[in-house]
């Protein structure tokens, strides 16, 4: 049962263009989110995190939105630039305040293009 | 800035024998992780650790395994009997305050069962 799904898993993008992640989630007591990003041969790096309480989280070229209504959220990177390349995991954690682990997509790979 | 270290990056072993991941989280966080990712799937989590006790842990975290603060520095996955299925990357995490923070993530552990 995957309660967290990144449906496409790769996505190609010119360079300077925007990027945008998706990532559905069907388990309604998840409350905070994180993107992560893995380079090949590291562990994933945290990248930006947003809670339900939120619909939008920016941080520099990275901005996260939330909709909760429809158990979506996506990750816009803008401009993207070559070392953007990488895989980015979407996770969700339960509620809030706990030792609850993280329940990962399957990750997109993403490809910026020069 | 700290880091998470795991020893060794990569361990091979032969099917039936016992396995010891190793993880330094960092120094002053509380909440100690195990994730694994088999090649090609998404991160599994297998266990949380606070306060000295398993918080949580998923079905993949039968008897074959468990986990041990031996000190106040390491942290260690152990694999009883090593099945093939087992091989994947294991990834230990660590954070201040539970996963709804981020958690930072260590380079991993290549197993391979053979």
């Amino acid at each position: 049962d995957q309660q967290v799904k990144q449906n496409s898993p790769s996505l190609s993008v010119q360079e300077g263009r925007i990027s945008i992640l998706n990532c559905d989630y069907t388990n309604s007591m998840f409350d905070y989110f994180l993107w992560y990003k893995k380079y090949p041969a590291e562990g994933p790096t945290f990248l930006i995190s947003i809670s339900s309480i939120k619909d939008k989280n920016e941080d520099g070229r990275f901005t996260v939105f939330l909709n909760k209504s429809a158990k979506h959220l996506s990750l816009h990177i803008v401009p993207s630039q070559p070392g953007d390349s990488a895989v980015y995991f979407c996770a969700a954690s339960g509620i809030g305040g706990g030792a609850d682990g993280l329940t990962f997509g399957k990750g997109t790979h993403l490809i910026i293009q020069p | 800035e700290p880091e998470v270290t795991q020893t060794p990056s990569h361990q091979v072993t032969q099917m039936g024998q016992e396995v010891i991941l190793r993880c330094v989280p960092i120094s002053n966080h509380l909440y100690f992780y195990w994730y694994r990712q088999i090649l090609g799937q998404k991160v599994e989590f297998l266990v949380s650790f606070y306060n000295n006790e398993i918080s949580e842990k998923s079905e993949i975290f039968d008897d074959q395994f468990s986990v041990e603060r031996p000190d106040g520095s390491n942290f260690t996955l152990k694999i009883r009997s090593t099945k093939l299925e087992d091989s994947a990357m294991y990834f230990c995490a660590s954070s201040g305050q539970g996963a709804d923070t981020e958690a930072f993530f260590g380079q991993g552990t290549r197993l391979t069962v053979v």
